[in-house]
């Protein structure tokens, strides 16, 4: 069965700190999608980055950044100068292909981020 | 574009009341899906429709029943609630495999309070 871990329940940080969010997750698939998405206080969830199974490089969009680590199943997403928009729960996911076209998503518990002025 | 629009955003319904939940997008995926979600909980998979049949079942009480009348519309209609079904209900969508995306996009979600 598929699990992802995210250790931090919430995070509190004061405005252009930087901060990290972990996300550790179990599969027995050899091939796999990790994903984080953000869900502000309004609801819907914000799709932000996909990282597929065997492609280990880390990515850099902006004040965000992405570092998934094989060897240790882990896939942490750090934010820079952290800015009070930044405030919002963090989901980090994981994909099992099911049949057709659809993919079954298991979430972690999410990561409450405040970012105080 | 990658929208997917729920309607209503808010719904309150009785215990007897029926009402149904939208979700339509027109960005060509072929899979969407249904999410519940608790206050301070992860979304729980519901359902998902697969080139418009149901691929998916979660185990769902039978008061909620899925339907997806063509590629772009799903619709989720409720009967004979209870309370404790309050919650967003988030629907998303994903792109065919083929298109090398695998990613699921969701809409702003309805809010649902059962009275």
């Amino acid at each position: 069965a598929q699990k992802v871990t995210q250790a931090q329940t919430e995070i509190s940080v004061v405005e252009k700190e930087d901060v990290t969010l972990d996300c550790v997750y179990e599969t027995r698939d050899t091939t796999y999608y990790l994903f984080w998405y953000k869900q502000p206080p309004s609801g819907e969830l914000v799709f932000l980055i996909r990282r597929n199974s065997f492609d280990e490089q880390n990515e850099i969009s902006g004040r965000y950044s992405w570092n998934f680590q094989k060897s240790t199943s882990s896939f942490n997403f750090t934010i820079t100068a952290s800015q009070v928009v930044d405030s919002a729960v963090y989901f980090c996911a994981l994909s099992e292909l099911g049949g057709g076209s659809n993919y079954k998503l298991t979430f972690g518990k999410g990561t409450l981020l405040t970012v105080n002025p | 574009d990658t929208e997917v629009t729920q309607t209503p955003k808010h719904l309150v319904m009785g215990m007897t009341n029926k009402k149904s939940l939208k979700c339509e997008q027109h960005m060509g995926h072929r899979a969407m899906y249904w999410y519940k979600q608790k206050a301070k909980k992860p979304p729980e998979l519901m359902f998902v429709y697969s080139y418009e049949k149901l691929s998916i079942n979660e185990s769902v009480p039978s008061r909620f029943s899925p339907e997806c009348p063509n590629s772009s519309l799903l619709n989720l209609h409720l009967h004979a609630l209870q309370p404790e079904d309050s919650a967003l209900y988030l629907c998303a969508s994903s792109p065919p495999r083929t298109s090398g995306s695998y990613e699921q996009y969701f809409g702003p979600g309805t809010r649902l309070t059962v009275t």
